[in-house]
């Protein structure tokens, strides 16, 4: 069974630092591309960041961009967010999850881990 | 990136068939998919690449596409099937991954 289980989140103060942490387990790890999406308390999904299968190509959201670090080691079969400078609207549950196909014209995210709350507040 | 537009709500009796709508100027270029989320659950995908269904979800769920407009299509609904429902597609913008979601419908089974 292919399983995602997050970990890592908490409350952190304005400006404050978190790393989450994604295991993996049930497929082969470095067969696949992986994302992080959040989602606000009461809101809608917000896709993070991605990565490639060896960490050789990631994107950010515009929201995040410069202060969010994805990466991932495929001998731990485990992603990573590392979340710097962070500010209240960065609030939400969030969720890795497996990028099944790539390309710049199609992919999609599939299954989901059930996510680790983060909590930005002083 | 760009935009998808869903309608906040949608609401069927039981039995009935509902769809809900996705909209956005970049879905003639782009493949959909759909994502079903239950209370205090993780998004599952239902549909894929516009309408294709992965293994485990039932035959009731169907996706079309149509210009700008993509549809989600439960027939026969069952109470079961109350959740939020999230249309998304890839941006081509060249960021690494990047995906992009609509607002979320809520579907209410009467």
């Amino acid at each position: 069974e292919v399983q995602l289980v997050e970990s890592g989140g908490g409350v952190v103060r304005p400006g404050g630092s978190l790393r989450l942490s994604c295991a993996a387990s049930g497929f082969t790890f470095d067969d696949y591309g992986m994302s992080w999406v959040r989602q606000a308390p009461g809101k809608g999904l917000e896709w993070v960041s991605g990565i490639n299968w060896n960490g050789g190509s990631t994107g950010y959201a515009d929201s995040v961009k410069g202060r969010f670090t994805i990466s991932r080691d495929n001998a731990k079969n485990s992603l990573y967010l590392q979340m710097n400078s962070l500010r209240a609207e960065d609030t939400a549950l969030y969720h890795c999850a497996r990028v099944p196909q790539y390309s710049s014209s199609s992919h999609w995210f599939d299954p989901w881990g059930q996510g680790t709350l983060v909590t930005v507040s002083s | 990136s760009y935009e998808l537009t869903q309608p906040p709500s949608v609401s069927v009796s039981p039995g009935q068939t509902a769809r809900i709508t996705c909209s956005g100027d970049a879905l003639p270029k782009q493949y959909a998919y759909w994502y079903q989320q239950k209370p205090g659950q993780a998004p599952v995908l239902v549909i894929y690449k516009d309408s294709e269904r992965p293994s485990g979800i039932p035959e009731r769920f169907s996706g079309s596409s149509s210009g700008t407009t993509v549809t989600l299509t439960i027939s026969g609904v069952q109470a079961e099937d109350e959740a939020d429902y999230y249309c998304q597609s890839a941006d081509s913008s060249g960021t690494y991954g990047e995906g992009v979601f609509g607002g979320g419908t809520k579907l209410t089974v009467l």
